[in-house]
């Protein structure tokens, strides 16, 4: 499996404020996700972000409030947006196995707290 | 009704007895199914994946799937103190999609 590296691990930040999260994938992958988890909870994908093209966002997310780059196969970052404390989330990158049928393999996740 | 349903438990299972996952889901277009096993404070691990009907075995983890039923199955088998955590089932229609979790079982393994 690939190894996923996501930056911050974790943050508190101020209401009003944006926060970029970095993940880094130590092969090039095509597909990188983008969940979230919010407090006991399962779960959510936010995006799927494809290396040359626009992150395509699942219904309840938008572009202005979860930018998303993916500048090549290897990186991409997702920046948490004008922060509420309903942000308060764990946000995890994925990426899919170059083989197999589909497995994601998960960052270790950055834990947001929204003040 | 939710895409990847679960029952949220906690599902308490004493040591080295057989713990049983369950797991149904309401889309018949899904193609794949995993289990992952997430620790508190930790990212879900994969653990199994299954695609055809029937079981498949990994160790102490045997994932069972029955399409027709629209259900798949997780038996730990032997469970240890450190099996406690919560198990997340997921679906996907093909490869290049996005998986969908249900809410997951939290399992405790009592000494």
């Amino acid at each position: 499996s690939a190894v996923i590296s996501q930056k911050p691990s974790r943050d508190i930040c101020q209401r009003g404020t944006s926060l970029t999260i970095q993940c880094q994938v130590d092969s090039q992958v095509t597909m990188m996700f983008w969940y979230r988890q919010q407090p006991g909870q399962s779960l959510t994908l936010i995006a799927t972000a494809n290396q040359g093209s626009e992150a395509t966002y699942e219904s309840g997310f938008v572009i202005d409030k979860f930018p998303i780059s993916r500048p090549n196969l290897t990186f991409s970052t997702l920046t948490v947006s004008n922060m509420s404390p309903e942000d308060s989330s764990i946000y995890l990158c994925s990426v899919e196995a170059s083989r197999g049928a589909g497995e994601l393999f998960f960052g270790e996740g950055s834990r947001l707290t929204v003040l | 009704q939710k895409e990847v349903e679960q029952n949220s438990g906690p599902l308490s299972v004493p040591e080295g007895a057989i713990a049983s996952l369950n797991c149904t889901y309401s889309d018949r277009g899904s193609q794949s199914f995993f289990w992952y096993r997430q620790y508190s404070g930790k990212s879900p691990e994969l653990i199994m994946s299954i695609y055809s009907n029937g079981d498949k075995e990994d160790g102490r983890f045997t994932a069972q799937l029955n399409k027709a039923s629209q259900y798949v199955s997780l038996l730990i088998r032997d469970s240890q103190p450190s099996d406690s955590a919560t198990y997340l089932c997921a679906s996907r229609k093909a490869a290049g999609n996005k998986l969908t979790f249900g809410g997951g079982t939290r399992v405790l393994v009592k000494p």
